[in-house]
């Protein structure tokens, strides 16, 4: 059982449009939320850790909220361009040192 | 160039083969951890290490076996591996367990036959 879930599992955007999907996890006993994005044929970079409630973190057009009370994550992407393509995967480490990943969302950026 | 390093990037092998799969990194981190990917499962990890001598499972840890007796290395041990074990294997450390990225090498692509 996947402690995080993410929603939705894919989702297609047009290029200049924007996007958002979500990052779900137990909102109790919270320590921090990780995003990476992970694209075909290369490893997982990590973008955001966020640690606290309210907090919003920005690389380029790329931005995450968190809200630790409810337990969710926002990522958004603004203006997706095609390099923007990936699979966006959240991680949330639990209380004995396991870090549990999200099945990620897998966007694609259509020309 | 801090770097995660993962050898073999490829491998074909036979049920019942012992191999062992390296990892080193060269940003002196103390967390380290092995994961495998499969189709519409996610990352689940196998193992984890806090430290030199320190090591615990993960999620998905039986028919694997780690060590860590330096801190740059986590080798990733299939004793007897078994068909089921045919996935795509990263190896990633952090400068800490919840509240550092991780970095993650350029993964492994076992095919057990």
């Amino acid at each position: 059982i996947l402690n995080v879930e993410q929603s939705p599992q894919s989702l297609h955007v047009q290029e200049g449009d924007s996007t958002n999907f979500t990052c779900s996890f137990p909102s109790s006993n919270f320590y921090a939320l990780h995003w990476y994005r992970w694209e075909t044929a290369k490893s997982p970079e990590a973008l955001f850790v966020m640690t606290l409630n309210g907090d919003e973190k920005k690389k380029g057009r790329i931005s995450a909220t968190l809200n630790t009370k409810e337990g969710y994550s926002y990522l958004y992407i603004k203006g997706s361009q095609p390099e923007d393509s990936a699979t966006y995967l959240c991680a949330f480490p639990l209380n004995d040192y396991k870090l549990s990943f999200g099945a990620g969302t897998t966007v694609t950026v259509r020309a | 160039e801090a770097q995660v390093t993962q050898n073999p990037r490829y491998l074909i092998t036979v049920t019942g083969k012992k191999l062992t799969v390296t990892c080193s990194q060269n940003m002196n981190h103390e967390y380290m951890s092995w994961y495998r990917q499969d189709p519409g499962l996610g990352l689940r990890q196998i193992y984890y290490s806090m430290n030199v001598e320190v090591t615990d499972k993960g999620d998905v840890p039986e028919g694997y076996k780690v060590s860590r007796k330096e801190k740059r290395n986590f080798p990733l041990i299939l004793e007897s591996p078994s068909p089921n074990q045919t996935s795509l294997y990263f190896c990633a450390s952090s400068g800490g367990w919840g509240n550092q990225p991780q970095h993650f090498g350029d993964g492994t692509r076992l095919s057990i036959l």
